[in-house]
């Protein structure tokens, strides 16, 4: 089945540690996004890609990282200078850019991210 | 900035109900806003609206789309237990990478 899998489904950083959350899709969907989610509030874009090797700040880039090397693959990286990380981390894609395509995004199951 | 803004925060109904959601934004270049249903996870798309006073329709649940007044609405009518979630509106922006702008949600509880 088609679909977007996030790893891992818990999460947990120590103080200084840089972490990695992975996202793949298999969608052949051109656009990847990473949401941040904190309780009580909507989402809130971190980075998107609309094309591999390509990707652009969201509002709230600051502290993290992101790569595009591969289109089904769309990794998020919450450095050390992330200061309140603790949130719930959503992969999102789509199929195109928004002057084409007028489709949806679809999310993945999420991770859920915690400080030691 | 884009903004989208969702009331009420939360509300609690009895099965049966019928239920009233609503959406406004301010953003420029207008393309689309979106429904989503959060339950514990990944949000599940429900409706995509483009064109003002056209009612999209699922089962129970329907969503029309005002451009005039920058808004929509989503109702749910014979609520289910079942609905209860956490109901998103975003809205998407032309030139902006088909990025989505999220409201704060509104929580729906369904009591038997």
């Amino acid at each position: 089945d088609g679909g977007i899998t996030q790893s891992p489904k818990y999460l947990f950083r120590k103080e200084g540690q840089n972490v990695t959350l992975s996202c793949e899709q298999n969608l052949n969907h051109d656009a990847m996004y990473w949401y941040r989610q904190d309780p009580g509030q909507g989402l809130r874009l971190i980075y998107y890609s609309q094309i591999v090797n390509d990707f652009q700040k969201g509002d709230i880039a600051e502290g993290y990282s992101v790569s595009r090397e591969k289109k089904e693959s769309f990794p998020l990286t919450v450095t050390s200078a992330q200061k309140n990380p603790t949130a719930f981390y959503l992969c999102a894609s789509s199929i195109g850019v928004a002057a084409l395509s007028n489709q949806p995004q679809h999310f993945g199951d999420g991770t859920r991210l915690s400080i030691l | 900035e884009d903004k989208v803004v969702q009331s009420p925060l939360s509300l609690v109904v009895h099965e049966g109900d019928t239920v009233t959601l609503n959406c406004s934004y301010e953003v420029t270049n207008f393309r689309s806003l979106l429904w989503y249903k959060q339950e514990k996870k990944a949000p599940t798309f429900l409706f995509m609206l483009t064109s003002s006073g056209i009612e999209k329709k699922s089962g129970r649940l329907s969503s029309i789309l005002d451009k005039k007044e920058l808004s929509s609405i989503l109702n749910i009518t014979a609520t289910q237990t079942g609905d209860s979630a956490i109901y998103l509106c975003a809205v998407v922006s032309l030139g902006a990478g088909n990025k989505l702008t999220f409201g704060g949600g509104t929580r729906v509880l369904v009591k038997p």
